[in-house]
């Protein structure tokens, strides 16, 4: 069965600053996604970011990029230039290819933005 | 486009009652899926519906279900309802097809005294 693993329960950053945050999945497919989600307060989930296990360039949006290191199973988030708004759970999610629609979820890292 | 809409937002039952949350996904899309959110568990995938159909579904007992309509609305029933049924409760669409990407509604808080 798949898993994914978030080891950093709460994080901060300045704003302004970079901040990585860590995922690790485990998995025996060659095919699936990796999402980023963000959960604001207003418990609306947001997607952030996703990933193609079969593309090898990392994903960018805007302000937040990942790092995709397939055999090494880790799926990490970067934000830069932090904002306020940022401050969120987040949390990273896993998800077969093909019918299986079930995502497997980490258990979130709370990061707090830092005036 | 809109969103993914769910009704209700927030419900207050006792146990043993039982309760129909409703979920509109994004238009054109075709694949619904449930989650339950709580403290302890983290979320959870209940089931996912396409075009009618129970396509998936997670490690619930038979209390929990659903169902999906020809217009892709789709309603999820919990029935004689225990304090740990309280959750958030999140509606996810997906075209179902080639699209993976899950879009999720503002979620139903469930709470069970």
């Amino acid at each position: 069965a798949q898993t994914v693993t978030q080891s950093q329960p709460e994080m901060s950053v300045q704003e302004a600053e970079t901040v990585t945050l860590s995922c690790t999945y485990d998995t025996s497919e060659s095919d699936y996604y990796l999402f980023w989600y963000k959960q604001p307060p207003s418990r609306q989930m947001i997607l952030v970011i996703r990933q193609e296990a079969y593309k090898q360039q990392n994903a960018t949006e805007n302000r937040f990029s990942v790092n995709f290191q397939k055999a090494a199973k880790s799926f990490s988030l970067k934000i830069s230039d932090s904002q306020l708004g940022d401050a969120a759970m987040y949390f990273c999610a896993y998800l077969n290819a093909g019918n299986n629609r079930k995502l497997i979820w980490g258990l979130g890292t709370s990061l707090g933005v830092n005036p | 486009k809109a969103g993914v809409t769910q009704t209700p937002r927030y419900l207050i039952k006792t146990r043993g009652q039982q309760v129909t949350l409703s979920c509109s996904p994004i238009s054109g899309h075709r694949s619904v899926s449930w989650y339950q959110q709580t403290p302890g568990q983290g979320l959870q995938f209940l089931f996912e519906y396409f075009s009618e159909t129970q396509r998936n579904k997670g490690n619930f007992p038979g209390r929990f279900s659903g169902r999906q309509f020809s217009n892709s609305r789709s309603e999820m029933n919990v029935s004689t309802l225990e304090l740990g049924d309280s959750a958030l409760y999140l509606c996810a669409s997906s075209s179902g097809l080639t699209q993976e990407t899950q879009y999720f509604g503002p979620g139903t808080r469930l709470l069970v005294l």
